[in-house]
């Protein structure tokens, strides 16, 4: 199966670290990407190839990939990065999502 | 800085078919590989397909019977067609940049929401 199983929800407070989990079958055998997504607005990719940054990504995000999960990890959470966030991984040319993730900063 | 713009009707009826387009500016479509994707309103991402450079095509499995995409290299421009619509299909539609060898997708449009009701 290549579903991707997400939490629906997770809190952090401020200046502390988020994890957010993805997990699938046999997952760290794949590249997984991760996105942010603000209310109203399009996603944005986060990290790629399990760890890597787009240019203009803030160095706190981070990402890894290790036997059947997948995490994007957020050091020093700023108010800025409440907003939902996607696990994307692919199979077989096919691309899955996650069910998404809502990070409140409180 | 590649831009994508999705355009296209923005209320279509049960049984018809949805027809948008991505203008893609600041590069060529023929360079890259380009994706759909849909989010119903309040609810997650959804993979609709991909068209590669080349003009080969995957499509999500769950749709592959309704969906057709193509490239207009003269426009740069690709399109999505989805037949049969039902209310089900209401969501907001992007398009977006699809690189590999993750499949990851760089660059995405502003999106566009499409409601199909009579």
């Amino acid at each position: 199966s290549s579903e991707l199983t997400q939490p629906p929800s997770v809190s952090v407070s401020p200046g502390q670290t988020a994890s957010i989990t993805c997990s699938g079958d046999k997952l760290g055998d794949r590249y997984t990407c991760w996105y942010q997504q603000k209310p109203g607005q399009s996603p944005v990719l986060v990290t790629y190839e399990d760890s890597k940054r787009p240019s203009g990504i803030p160095e706190r995000f981070s990402g890894s990939n290790s036997g059947n999960t997948a995490t994007l990890t957020i050091s020093g959470t700023q108010a800025v990065d409440e907003a939902d966030y996607y696990c994307q991984a692919w199979d077989s040319s096919t691309v899955f999502f996650g069910g998404g993730t809502k990070l409140t900063v409180l | 800085q590649v831009q994508l713009q999705e355009s296209g009707p923005g209320l279509v009826k049960p049984s018809e078919t949805l027809s948008l387009t991505c203008t893609v500016s600041g590069g060529s479509i023929s360079s890259y590989h380009w994706s759909w994707i849909r989010q119903p309103p309040g609810k997650g991402l959804e993979w609709i397909g991909h068209i590669y450079y080349r003009g080969s095509t995957n499509n999500n499995p769950s749709l592959e019977s309704r969906v057709t995409t193509s490239l207009d290299t003269s426009k740069n421009q690709f399109s999505l067609k989805l037949s049969s619509v039902t209310a089900a299909d209401t969501a907001v539609y992007y398009c977006a940049r699809l690189q590999l060898p993750d499949f990851r997708l760089d660059y995405w449009g502003q999106g566009t929401l499409v409601t199909v009701s009579s």
